[in-house]
């Protein structure tokens, strides 16, 4: 299996702009997550998914964030406008959510620089 | 809130002895916890973890100790060695949670040779 992927897997942008991050989870999982990680707040949940519906999204920081899970196989994070607090790496996760198993499975992060 | 906590920041040990990571919670709903492993430039990897019906869980050089009464876990890892440098995270979750995780901020952990 490939794991988690996401794309891309570095993203600079300027303020204002709109960034769109993407995330293939794991064939098979039914739960999918977004995270964010700073210095300051470690690793946040932002929101998550099972089976493609939207769980809880009391993370996510303000309304010019938005989560989507079209399919089974894909989900987007998006940031409009973006402002240079948003730097961030973002992470995306998926859980088979089976069987009392708790295991998240990590995909590498997309580094979000923004100026 | 921090309902997760690693109160070390970072932690150096010399290469054979034992490394000892440390994290408290708060919330006693919790009743699974896990350890994840991150390396720079890429994504935490799960570790190690145990449901709060036991108090430990072994698996080759790792193993977790939970004190419920405390609300307390470690992880020691014997004998550490180089590979093991990376930084640390703690996580929790409990049957309410759904299966989302409470992670710490990390313990960044340097074993030197």
């Amino acid at each position: 299996d490939a794991g988690v992927i996401q794309s891309p897997r570095h993203e600079v942008t300027e303020m204002g702009q709109e960034v769109t991050l993407r995330c293939k989870p794991i064939s098979g999982h039914d739960y999918l997550f977004w995270y964010r990680q700073t210095m300051m707040r470690g690793l946040e949940l932002l929101i998550y998914f099972n089976n493609n519906v939207p769980i809880d999204d009391s993370g996510m920081p303000e309304d010019r964030f938005s989560a989507k899970m079209p399919n089974a196989s894909f989900s987007t994070l998006k940031i409009q406008p973006s402002e240079p607090r948003d730097s961030a790496v973002y992470f995306c996760a998926s859980s088979p959510g089976r069987g009392g198993s708790y295991e998240q499975y990590f995909g590498p992060g997309t580094r979000l620089t923004v100026t | 809130d921090q309902q997760v906590k690693q109160n070390s920041p970072s932690l150096s040990v010399q290469e054979g002895r034992i490394s000892i990571l440390n994290c408290d919670y708060t919330n006693s709903m919790f009743d699974y916890f896990l350890w994840y492993k991150k390396y720079p430039a890429e994504g935490p990897t799960f570790l190690i973890s145990i449901s709060s019906i036991k108090d430990k869980n072994e698996d080759g050089r790792f193993t977790v100790f939970l004190n419920k009464s405390a609300k307390h876990l470690s992880l020691h890892i014997v004998p550490s060695q180089p590979g093991d440098s990376a930084v640390y995270f703690c996580a929790a979750t409990g049957s309410n949670s759904g299966y989302a995780l409470n992670f710490g901020k990390g313990t960044s952990l340097l074993v030197t040779p």
